[in-house]
């Protein structure tokens, strides 16, 4: 089965710094790798997606990801961070064959602060 | 665009009572799901459906039922409710599955089991 782990629970950085946000996951096949955002009190929304081709994703509000099949890693990046980038940020795989559903990792918490 | 409603927003139980939650969506979506979301746990899928009829377990199934007689509706079930079952419970849905395309979710339930 596959697994997520996001490396850090929380993300403290200062306004108009840059942030990566740590993703690694485990799984035998191949994988759909995926990042959503979670403002307060609402619900998820995504950010970006990997499917195949270029390894280098862009998404949303300036982020982008990486993935890396060798260390089976996919890390969410923003070079210049904004108040309104706090919230709670999820990674999450799906096996390309078989069950249809997304496995999430535990959610790293960014705080932007001024 | 309503996209995904989920209601109640907010509900108390008493140990052993039951209650449903309702998720209804807008955009024709033949894939649903139903996660609940625990602290610095991520989001565990509950049930999930691929189309009207048609339901499967996810990872933590015990103690809920779904049922999809429409395309739109996707409702949660509680029979006998346990303090365990106190968490934000999110509905998404999607268009498609291979590939798969952006969840879209609800802006959650959160239940109290007293």
């Amino acid at each position: 089965a596959q697994s997520v782990t996001q490396l850090d629970s929380q993300v403290p950085v200062f306004e108009e710094a840059p942030v990566e946000l740590r993703c690694n996951y485990s799984s035998s096949v191949s994988v759909y790798l995926f990042w959503y955002v979670q403002y307060p009190n609402q619900g998820l929304q995504l950010l970006l997606k990997y499917l195949s081709g270029s390894t280098l994703v862009k998404g949303i509000n300036g982020f982008e990801a990486e993935f890396n099949k060798s260390q089976t890693s996919f890390h969410l990046r923003k070079p210049s961070v904004h108040i309104s980038d706090t919230a709670e940020y999820f990674c999450a795989v799906r096996l390309i064959q078989g069950a249809q559903k997304l496995v999430f990792g535990q959610g790293t918490r960014l705080t932007i602060n001024p | 665009n309503a996209g995904v409603t989920q209601t109640p927003k907010f509900r108390i139980l008493k140990i052993g009572q039951s209650m449903t939650l309702q998720c209804t969506q807008d955009m024709n979506h033949n894939y649903m799901y139903w996660y609940r979301q625990d602290p610095g746990m991520g989001l565990k899928l509950i049930y999930y459906s691929v189309g009207a009829g048609i339901t499967d377990k996810g990872e933590v199934p015990n103690g809920y039922n779904v049922s999809r007689s429409t395309t739109e509706d996707f409702p949660l079930r509680l029979e006998l409710a346990a303090p365990s079952q106190t968490s934000v419970y999110f509905c998404a849905s999607s268009y498609s599955d291979v590939p798969p395309t952006e969840a879209f979710f609800g802006q959650g339930t959160r239940l109290t089991v007293v």
